[in-house]
């Protein structure tokens, strides 16, 4: 009964691969975010999206993007993976009030 | 540009209350936030407050909000080791997203 899971938890891979995270939420939020924290643990928004709208941070290079099949799902194609890119990113949905926001438990991504 | 901001480490003895503060530049802000986020692990919500609200008191924890000043307080009574974590202030503002403090090391000594 997980609220906002997101596959796979760690994810290993070489420069110059492309790769996909998935995330699914069972809340029924209009809204689903990616976030990205890197290793200093800072954390960044770098997409908010709902069946209305995406929202992009100017700040995230377009190997990045997100792709909705449906309003539950939000995944997070990466293409030619840099070390750079190495960080933990996090799902996240919400309502909209702002008392729902939920996180996933994250995707450790390590490029060598 | 939303900003917040917290110091990066607070070391504390066990059962002293912890105090973390964290400032924020956006005044629309609507939600502000505490996560706590343990080593390895995700991002746990511990509490929320409204920006009309001054104070919101759950359990141990305390959450006060000056909002003439911008800033926001956690306040963790009876600290124990397992509240060794990094605890994160965020603010929901203007746009969608939550725009993050660079968190606070939370250390606790015997």
């Amino acid at each position: 009964d997980t609220a906002v899971s997101q596959t796979p938890k760690y994810l290993v891979t070489q420069m110059g691969n492309d790769k996909s995270i998935k995330c699914e939420q069972n809340l029924g939020h209009d809204t689903m975010y990616w976030y990205k924290q890197d290793s200093k643990k800072f954390l960044k928004i770098m997409f908010s999206y709902n069946n209305k709208e995406l929202i992009i941070n100017e700040t995230v290079p377009n190997r990045f993007s997100p792709k909705s099949p449906d309003k539950a799902h939000l995944n997070l194609h990466i293409n030619s993976l840099e070390l750079g890119d190495s960080a933990v990113y996090f799902c996240a949905s919400s309502p909209p009030t702002g008392n729902g926001y939920t996180f996933g438990s994250g995707t450790r991504l390590t490029v060598v | 540009g939303e900003d917040v901001e917290q110091s990066l480490f607070l070391s504390v003895r066990e059962g002293d209350s912890s105090v973390i503060n964290c400032t924020y530049t956006d005044s629309s802000s609507t939600y502000l936030y505490w996560y706590k986020q343990e080593p390895g692990a995700g991002l746990q919500l511990l509490t929320y407050i409204f920006s009309n609200m001054d104070m919101k008191q759950d359990q141990r924890l305390t959450v006060l909000l000056n909002k003439k000043d911008k800033h926001l307080s956690l306040r963790i009574a009876d600290t124990q080791t397992g509240d060794s974590a990094i605890y994160f202030c965020a603010e929901r503002g203007g746009a969608d997203g939550l725009t993050f403090g660079k968190g606070t090391h939370l250390i606790i000594q015997p």
